[in-house]
């Protein structure tokens, strides 16, 4: 069955501190992979994607992201974290364009 | 290119009711889904319609759901007889096939059962 795994339930940092969020995926083939962002009420804003190719994959917000094959996974890292990053942070793989399939999510808290 | 929009953002209703939702997508996407996003959790996939055509239904959309896209452009999602266990903001995304399917999600619809 194919499923995604987000182990951190809940992460806090210090503005400015560096950040990974963990994702790892099971898959019959490597399937099309993104992280997406939701503030609270709010819908999912797209961070980045990966489909092939560099295992090094950037998006907005200077956040970055990189693909292992070996251990199935997709994390997420960001150099130095703002304030403004606090929000709920969503890995969610799919097979070829169809549905999307979420982690539980993890919720990033930003200590001043 | 406004994005995808929902109306309403915030329904409450009454357990027994009929509501009715509605997700309009950027303009050139071909392809719209429906999510269902409860408290804590991340949101789960509903159904997706490839221009009018609905391609698939999960097993969580019961017999309650109803989900149409009549001319490939709006889609709107029903709920009848609606219950307690139907709370949950309701996720809509639309995607282009030659954009490899990226899905760009509206604010949601937040329903409440009372």
């Amino acid at each position: 069955a194919q499923s995604v795994t987000q182990p951190d339930i809940h992460i806090t940092v210090s503005e400015g501190a560096s950040l990974e969020l963990r994702c790892n995926y099971s898959y019959g083939a490597t399937p099309y992979l993104f992280w997406y962002v939701q503030s609270p009420g709010q819908g999912l804003q797209l961070l980045l994607k990966y489909f092939s190719g560099d295992t090094l994959v950037q998006g907005i917000k200077g956040f970055e992201a990189e693909f292992k094959r070996s251990q199935s996974s997709f994390n997420l890292r960001k150099p130095s974290v703002h304030w403004s990053d606090a929000a709920e942070y969503f890995c969610a793989p799919n097979n070829a364009g169809n549905m999307l399939t979420f982690g539980g999510g993890t919720r990033l808290m930003v200590k001043p | 290119d406004t994005g995808v929009s929902q109306d309403p953002r915030h329904k409450i209703t009454k357990r027994g009711q009929n509501v009715t939702f509605r997700c309009d997508p950027i303009s050139e996407h071909n392809r719209l889904y429906w999510y269902r996003q409860t408290l804590g959790q991340g949101p789960e996939f509903l159904t997706y319609f490839q221009n009018e055509a609905q391609l698939e239904k999960s097993r969580l959309l019961s017999d309650r759901f109803s989900a149409e896209r009549p001319k490939g452009s709006f889609s709107t999602l029903e709920i009848q007889r609606t219950e307690q266990g139907d709370s949950a903001m309701y996720l809509c995304a639309s995607s282009w096939d030659a954009e490899g399917n990226i899905q760009y999600f509206g604010a949601g619809t937040r329903l409440s059962v009372l």
